[in-house]
């Protein structure tokens, strides 16, 4: 059974800081990994798609990596902001697109 | 924009009270998932559609169904809330069934008495 966990649950930086967080996954027959944001209260964001071929994708100050064979990946975020305080979701897919997901990173970008 | 809607952003219901949450893509996507998430907890998927085919998560309660009368349009159907279910619900789609973006609604939010 796939099981997917984010590490640290909650983060605090200042503005400015590049930061990183951490995923990993049991099972590494997977078909994608996806990135999201979810803001207090409201929806999901996706923010990077990396396929199971890739190694990583870069979008504007964001960049994911994919280490499919140990388990992991990363999201990179470089001089943080604090609009990029959330909760950022990872979740792997299989065949079906089902999505797995982790229980998120708060992070918390200080002015 | 083309985008994921959902209807109502708010539902308060009481225990036992049949409701119907419902979601709207204009995306024209093949798929449609319903997603619950509980406090601090991460998103479950219920079930999904692809076109008309109708997919249900193993471990999906009863209490839960869905209808699909479109492309366009997905229901979510609990038939007897308990205090349980109160939690988000995150509609989604997907152009395609397999290593596509999932894209979200913002969700509605159900509290039952």
């Amino acid at each position: 059974k796939q099981e997917v966990t984010q590490i640290p649950a909650a983060l605090s930086v200042p503005e400015g800081e590049n930061l990183v967080l951490n995923c990993s996954f049991t099972d590494s027959a997977i078909y994608n990994l996806q990135w999201f944001r979810q803001d207090p209260g409201k929806g999901l964001t996706s923010l990077l798609l990396i396929q199971s071929s890739q190694r990583e994708q870069t979008s504007g100050r964001l960049n994911a990596s994919l280490d499919k064979s140990s388990g992991r990946s990363t999201l990179y975020i470089a001089a943080s902001q604090p609009g990029d305080s959330a909760t950022y979701l990872c979740a792997v897919g299989g065949a079906t697109n089902k999505l797995i997901f982790g229980t998120g990173t708060l992070l918390a970008v200080q002015p | 924009d083309a985008m994921v809607i959902q209807n109502p952003r708010y539902q308060v219901t009481q225990f036992g009270k049949p409701v119907t949450l419902s979601c709207s893509q204009t995306l024209n996507h093949n798929v449609m998932y319903w997603y619950q998430q509980k406090s601090s907890q991460a998103p479950k998927l219920l079930f999904h559609y692809y076109d008309k085919d109708f997919n249900n998560e193993a471990d999906t309660p009863d209490n839960f169904q869905s209808r699909r009368p479109n492309t366009s349009f997905c229901f979510l159907d609990i038939r007897s809330p308990g205090l349980g279910d109160a939690a988000m619900y995150l509609c989604a789609t997907s152009r395609l069934a397999g290593a596509d973006t999932q894209y979200f609604g913002p969700g509605t939010r159900l509290t039952v008495l």
